[in-house]
């Protein structure tokens, strides 16, 4: 089956700081990655939709400001938090969907654990 | 608006026991898609079934048992002789197909020795 990878798996980064997320798709290009948000013993959140060499759509509620999506390649999509706050210590889920394939046929990366301190 | 509703947050049960998880939802969609996911403590998703909405056929897949009735909206998940291992949080999500995916709020099975 189709791979996605996330890195880091965890950071810890102090107030104030921006951090990086990579999301990618290993074995086939994706056109449309997706960004969630889970806080702990929650659902997943969609935050945005990634599509590749456009602008991200954000859900409603989400600052597109602080959290920045960039769709460059086919292959990876990227999330930066930018001045993060304690607040927005959460696990990071990307999702990738199979060019051809209906939007519910995503594969999951594994996560990524932000702490804020 | 598609909603889905796990009303079980946390289920306790012991090795070897049966344990059914319960998904109920809300479409207007005439066609749409449901899906069971594992969340073990590490983090990452685990796709366990699809079913989409003409397929009203209950599925088993070893241990695992899936019961789609459109008539209750319900697509409820059984575990047979539960083991350690299928301790986990357990997600039911829907997409019409156009659409990502609405998940529950989980449920979170914890399974003793």
């Amino acid at each position: 089956g189709a791979v996605v990878s996330q890195h880091p798996s965890w950071v810890i980064c102090k107030s104030g700081t921006s951090v990086k997320i990579e999301c990618r798709s290993l074995d086939f290009q994706a056109t449309t990655m997706f960004w969630y948000r889970q806080f702990p013993k929650q659902s997943l959140m969609l935050m945005a939709t990634s599509n590749e060499g456009s602008k991200a759509t954000y859900e409603q509620g989400v600052e597109k400001d602080k959290f920045l999506i960039n769709h460059a390649s086919l292959t990876l999509s990227t999330l930066t938090v930018t001045s993060a706050h304690p607040e927005d210590s959460s696990f990071y889920i990307c999702s990738a969907r199979v060019p051809g394939l209906s939007s519910y046929e995503q594969y999951f990366g594994p996560g990524t654990r932000l702490t804020v301190t | 608006a598609q909603k889905v509703t796990q009303a079980q947050t946390e289920i306790s049960v012991v090795e070897k026991e049966d344990v059914t998880l319960d998904c109920v939802y809300e479409t207007r969609d005439t066609t749409y898609y449901l899906f069971w996911y594992k969340q073990p403590p590490s983090g990452e998703l685990v796709f366990l079934i699809r079913r989409n909405s003409f397929d009203e056929q209950n599925e088993i897949s070893g241990r695992y048992s899936w019961n789609f009735q459109k008539s209750t909206s319900s697509f409820n998940f059984t575990i047979t002789a539960s083991q350690v291992v299928d301790s986990a949080v357990y997600f039911c999500a829907l997409s019409n197909g156009y659409s990502t995916l609405t998940f529950g709020k989980g449920t979170m099975l914890l399974v003793s020795p």
